[in-house]
């Protein structure tokens, strides 16, 4: 039972343009949300992440919205750029739980020049 | 300079016999973890490890080992027990006592080919 999903294996954008990656989850208990950024054959680098407190959190570039009502967060990025070509993850955790993460499976995002 | 550190970047071993991982942080983080990835599968659980000398299972710990006997140190031992040991293995680490517990940082990973 998956319970962070990304249904979209791959995603292609023009340079400048922006680029939203979308992720969704079932687990209700889920109080903080994070995006990885990972090149092939390396480990995967933290992003930015988001409480369930807040709707929005904005790191120059990149922006992450929330929506607790939909269990629904997506990843923004504008203007896209070519070093943005990479696989994001998105993961959740519950505090009150333990310290895991769960990872989605990973959207692939192609900038297109 | 401060970081976690796995080595080596690429393994190849036999079927048949264990392997063990390497992971050293210097980032004085108390947890540590171990994941795999496979194409099209992101990153799944293996072990992970709060405080030294205790660990616990992730989602897929068959086949596999841990000890922690030093905080610095988190190895993975890949047993013959593992029916699909080829993978990519990432290490990372959490700092639980700092403002934001949960961001786990990630080692550069070891590609583990078994034949």
């Amino acid at each position: 039972d998956q319970q962070v999903k990304q249904n979209s294996p791959s995603l292609s954008v023009q340079e400048g343009r922006i680029s939203i990656l979308n992720c969704d989850y079932t687990n209700s208990m889920f109080d903080y949300f994070l995006w990885y950024k990972k090149y092939p054959a390396e480990g995967p680098t933290f992003l930015i992440s988001i409480s369930s407190i807040k709707d929005k959190n904005e790191d120059g570039r990149f922006t992450v919205f929330l929506n607790k009502s939909a269990k629904h967060l997506s990843l923004h990025i504008v203007p896209s750029q070519p070093g943005d070509s990479a696989v994001y993850f998105c993961a959740a955790s519950n505090m009150n739980r333990d310290d895991k993460i769960i990872f989605g499976k990973g959207t692939r995002l192609h900038i297109l020049p | 300079d401060g970081g976690i550190t796995q080595s080596p970047k690429y393994l190849f071993r036999k079927e048949g016999q264990n392997v063990t991982l390497s992971c050293e942080q210097n980032l004085n983080h108390d947890a540590m973890y171990w994941y795999r990835q496979d194409p099209g599968q992101g990153l799944r659980l293996i072990y992970y490890s709060q405080i030294v000398n205790d660990f616990q299972k992730g989602d897929i710990a068959e086949g596999y080992s841990v000890s922690r006997e030093k905080k610095e140190s988190f190895p993975l031992t890949v047993t013959s027990a593992q029916k699909n040991p080829t993978a990519f293995y990432l290490c990372a680490t959490a700092g639980l006592a700092t403002p934001e517990p949960r961001e786990q940082y990630f080692g550069p990973g070891t590609r583990l080919t078994v034949t």
